[in-house]
């Protein structure tokens, strides 16, 4: 079974502070996502990386930093925190390479409260 | 632009009432449509992965079928444990996967 761990269920922050979100999947997958789950807004994409070292702008990195410096390991980084990055932050990881299922595997989610 | 469109938003069945929940997407180039449950305060857990249309998967209660223009979740018979939100995805070019927002689905015994 794929497992994604991460690091916290819940989280309170003040603002200003700088945060790390870590991830850490278990099944040797190349590509990993941050995702950040809205009411309303659904499922919006922060971050990706396709592999160690790699990252890519997701719909909304506004405020937000990757770091990938191994491939079980992706962490999201707030600068700042904001009272507006109040969330439900999601991991999720997939195999990557030529001819791999586009299926992603999520984590069981960071709830991050800044006040 | 790639858009997935649930309905309904939210859905109230009797126990062993059996309904449909719907898709429908516009992207180019299907990657795959993706179910997914998701339980109050938890990650979406991987249902099922439809790659053409006329595909049907099947798992328990629940059967997933696909077409050029939507999906649907059939779910037959259903128990108050199958209370949770759908996620609908598409695959999309360069690993991507854009959800629609979801039917909130309760089941009343």
């Amino acid at each position: 079974d794929v497992k994604v761990t991460q690091s916290s269920r819940y989280l309170v922050k003040r603002t200003g502070e700088k945060v790390f979100l870590e991830c850490v999947q278990d099944m040797d997958h190349e590509n990993m996502f941050w995702y950040r789950q809205d009411p309303g807004l659904g499922l919006r994409l922060i971050y990706f990386s396709y592999d160690v070292k790699m990252k890519e702008k997701g719909d909304i990195p506004e405020g937000y930093s990757v770091s990938r410096e191994k491939k079980e390991r992706f962490s999201l980084i707030l600068e700042s925190a904001s009272t507006n990055q109040t969330s439900m932050y999601l991991c999720a990881s997939r195999l990557g390479g030529a001819g791999a299922s586009e299926t992603q595997y999520f984590g069981p989610g960071t709830r991050l409260l800044v006040l | 632009e790639d858009q997935v469109t649930q309905s309904p938003e939210a859905l109230r069945l009797q126990e062993g009432e059996s309904s449909s929940l719907n898709c429908s997407y516009t992207v180019s180039g299907l990657r795959g449509l993706f179910w997914y449950r998701q339980d109050p305060g938890k990650g979406p857990e991987f249902l099922f992965t439809l790659y053409s249309a006329g595909e049907e998967k099947e798992k328990e209660r629940l059967k997933a079928t696909l077409t050029k223009k939507e999906s649907f979740l059939h779910i037959t018979a259903p128990k108050p444990e199958d209370s949770a939100t759908y996620l609908c995805a598409v695959g999309t070019s360069g690993s991507r996967l854009t959800f629609g927002e979801g039917t909130q689905l309760t089941v009343n015994p």
